[in-house]
């Protein structure tokens, strides 16, 4: 089954203590992205990628970092987590630039 | 800086009401324009990819449509099963510039049909 997959679902942690949530495609996708969605905000692109070794920054990238090793994972690095990092977050990918996103079942992070 | 804004924030009908979600974009050089339907606690689903002004699809009761500045989600005879927040976004085309690929969403309308 055609699918991205996130984990974990659901993540309580402390401030500062540094995670990691993975994303994992099965479609041989070139593009792929991260989102955050708070309410009132709707959904903001964090960071993505259009190829192996290629990242860029979306409208949020402050206090996140990712990289492009393999082309079908595509983690999200929060070094040092903060409160204001709690939020639904979602990864999707994509064929190409152009072409509509596949999102992930969502990541729901609380930082305490 | 791209920017989409999408009207109404939410949006009551009866079944049968026909309406329409207004998504207003700016962009430096538009790869394609998405609208996307969320259901709560899930990731929002793929509805329509729009390239180009004058370009329509339809899809059940569903209906997209885009000019250069904006993009219509018609909704026609609408049923309670339509019910969700619905998302716009666009991408960025400008292949010169520091955005290409980006992907910019709208608020979201949320749409709300009663029986």
């Amino acid at each position: 089954e055609a699918q991205v997959t996130q984990n974990p679902r659901y993540l309580i942690t402390v401030t500062g203590k540094k995670l990691t949530v993975t994303c994992s495609q099965n479609m041989n996708h070139e593009y792929m992205s991260w989102y955050r969605q708070d309410p009132g905000l709707g959904l903001r692109q964090i960071y993505y990628s259009m190829n192996v070794e290629v990242t860029d920054k979306g409208d949020v990238p402050e206090g996140y970092k990712v990289s492009r090793k393999e082309k079908r994972n595509f983690p999200l690095i929060l070094e040092s987590p903060s409160p204001n990092q709690t939020s639904l977050y979602f990864c999707a990918s994509s064929i190409a630039v152009g072409y509509e996103q596949y999102f992930g079942p969502g990541t729901r992070l609380t930082v305490t | 800086e791209d920017q989409v804004t999408q009207s109404p924030e939410a949006l009551r009908l009866q079944e049968g009401e026909s309406s329409s979600l207004n998504c207003s974009y700016t962009v430096s050089g538009l790869r394609g324009l998405f609208w996307y339907r969320q259901d709560p606690g899930k990731g929002p689903e793929f509805l329509f990819t729009l390239y180009s002004a004058g370009e329509e699809k339809e899809k059940e009761r569903l209906k997209a449509t885009l000019t250069k500045k904006e993009s219509f989600l018609h909704i026609t005879a609408p049923k309670p099963e339509d019910s969700a927040t619905y998302l716009c976004a666009v991408q960025d085309g400008n292949a010169g510039g520091t955005s290409y690929g980006k992907l910019t969403f709208g608020q979201g309308t949320i749409l709300t049909v009663h029986p």
